[in-house]
């Protein structure tokens, strides 16, 4: 198995929702991420989470909540965003946090606020 | 800080034409370096990767040769075909985390 699972494909919420996104890999990686990526724009760093611990955190407003439960799911909570958070939300995993390790990519989250 | 430049797109390509997608960046260490593929509509997928230099990554026909006096990492295929359309992202990654960097992408076409 050499898939990440993103869910869901496609998520439409108003700004007074709370929804969670979710990304669940088998592969046995250690270093999983959240990215979001704006139309016609490269992905960008949101989180990192390393054995289930944050490691990195870019700044990202509070609105955004990530959760490693266990080390095959990572989940990004969203509470109260604003239509400028519609994008494509994606998830990939590595074998642990190394440079030269492959990051494996989910087919992403397409959120739009409303 | 680290940075990739990519060539500006779109690029429009003949079926069999050869393709070059330059991509030159900076960074403070030694850093990894990748090419990511995305399909219409779906995430990103490792095209191939270079570790350190003059390494020659390999894929699907593609190739790109870790250029350490040149900080550069062109993609290069000699006959692209219809399927090849995609945007293609160069990518950095730093000893010591794997936080990638991305140029902005390149939109290919390829037209029959």
């Amino acid at each position: 198995d050499t898939e990440v699972t993103q869910t869901p494909k496609h998520l439409v919420m108003g700004m007074t929702n709370k929804k969670s996104l979710k990304c669940e890999q088998h592969m046995g990686h250690r270093a999983m991420y959240w990215y979001k990526q704006k139309a016609k724009k490269p992905p960008e760093l949101m989180f990192v989470y390393s054995y289930e611990k944050l490691s990195i955190n870019e700044s990202v407003p509070s609105r955004f909540s990530p959760e490693c439960p266990n080390s095959s799911l990572l989940n990004l909570h969203l509470h109260a965003l604003q239509p400028e958070d519609s994008a494509l939300y994606l998830c990939a995993s590595s074998h642990h946090l190394s440079a030269q390790d492959e990051a494996f990519f989910g087919q992403g989250t397409r959120l739009t606020v409303v | 800080g680290d940075s990739v430049t990519q060539m500006e797109g779109p690029v429009t390509l003949s079926e069999e034409a050869f393709l070059t997608i330059n991509c030159t960046y900076t960074a403070t260490g030694y850093p990894s370096l990748f090419w990511y593929v995305q399909y219409p509509g779906e995430g990103l997928q490792l095209l191939l990767k270079a570790t350190k230099a003059d390494d020659k990554g390999s894929n699907k026909g593609f190739e790109a040769t870790y250029r350490k006096e040149t900080t550069s990492f062109h993609l290069e295929k000699g006959s692209v075909q219809v399927s090849d359309s995609a945007v293609y992202f160069c990518a950095l990654s730093e000893p010591g985390a794997n936080n990638l960097f991305f140029g902005t992408g390149t939109r290919l076409t390829v037209i029959p």
